[in-house]
């Protein structure tokens, strides 16, 4: 069965710091990715995806993630924190093809210090 | 863009009464939309993935009769929860997807407080 790992349940970190959010899935096929962002008190928001092409993806406020298919991995990273990125972050994985349900990683929550 | 919208945004009922819940996707056209349980500090639990004119499919342990999904339209779909129960208190979360994007994105999800 399909399974998502995500390493840090916690992470702390001060403004300006780099930020490195790691991500693994199983699953032998052809897949899709996502990170998705939950702030306090807010929805889900789609922060970055890959379906192909360049697995180097960039996303909205500076994310951007990384897909290395020999390791089953997708982690998301920022070279510099802000305080306003305090957060749930959860990282998704779906087979590809059209409208197939999400795999979920267990979510990382994150705080920045001023 | 890809906007999803929720009503209501919060409900109390009390037990052995139904609940519905809507979500809506206002700028897209949602063939597939997909309901979500999410507990506190918890990820999310898919419930059931529903696609327009069709009968939605149920994960497993989720009581189809309990949680009754419709999805009459491309832009509309609905969560009955029936006979509610404290145990159904819960923040409930839905998700719609199309083409071409085929990428969910979220309601902002409704809370349900049984008493």
């Amino acid at each position: 069965a399909q399974s998502v790992s995500q390493h840090n349940h916690h992470v702390i970190l001060s403004e300006a710091a780099s930020l490195e959010l790691g991500c693994n899935y199983s699953y032998g096929g052809t897949v899709n990715l996502f990170w998705y962002v939950q702030y306090p008190g807010q929805h889900l928001q789609l922060l970055l995806k890959y379906f192909s092409g360049d697995p180097l993806v960039k996303g909205i406020k500076g994310f951007e993630a990384e897909f290395i298919k020999s390791k089953f991995s997708f982690n998301l990273r920022k070279p510099s924190v802000q305080w306003s990125d305090t957060a749930e972050y959860f990282c998704a994985v779906k087979r590809a093809g059209n409208n197939r349900k999400l795999i979920w990683g267990l979510g990382t929550s994150l705080a920045v210090n001023p | 863009g890809a906007v999803v919208s929720q009503h209501p945004s919060w409900v109390i009922c009390k037990s052995g009464t139904s609940v519905k819940i809507e979500c809506r996707s206002l700028d897209f056209q949602a063939t597939t939309m997909f309901w979500y349980r999410q507990f506190p500090k918890q990820s999310l639990m898919l419930m059931a993935t529903s696609n327009e004119g069709s009968k939605a499919t149920y994960e497993q342990g989720v009581e189809k009769d309990k949680f009754l999904i419709n999805h009459a339209s491309l832009t509309l779909s609905t969560l009955t929860v029936t006979s509610a129960h404290p145990e159904d208190s819960s923040f409930y979360i839905c998700s719609a997807s199309g083409l071409p994007t085929d990428t969910q994105y979220f309601g902002p999800g409704t809370r349900l407080t049984v008493l």
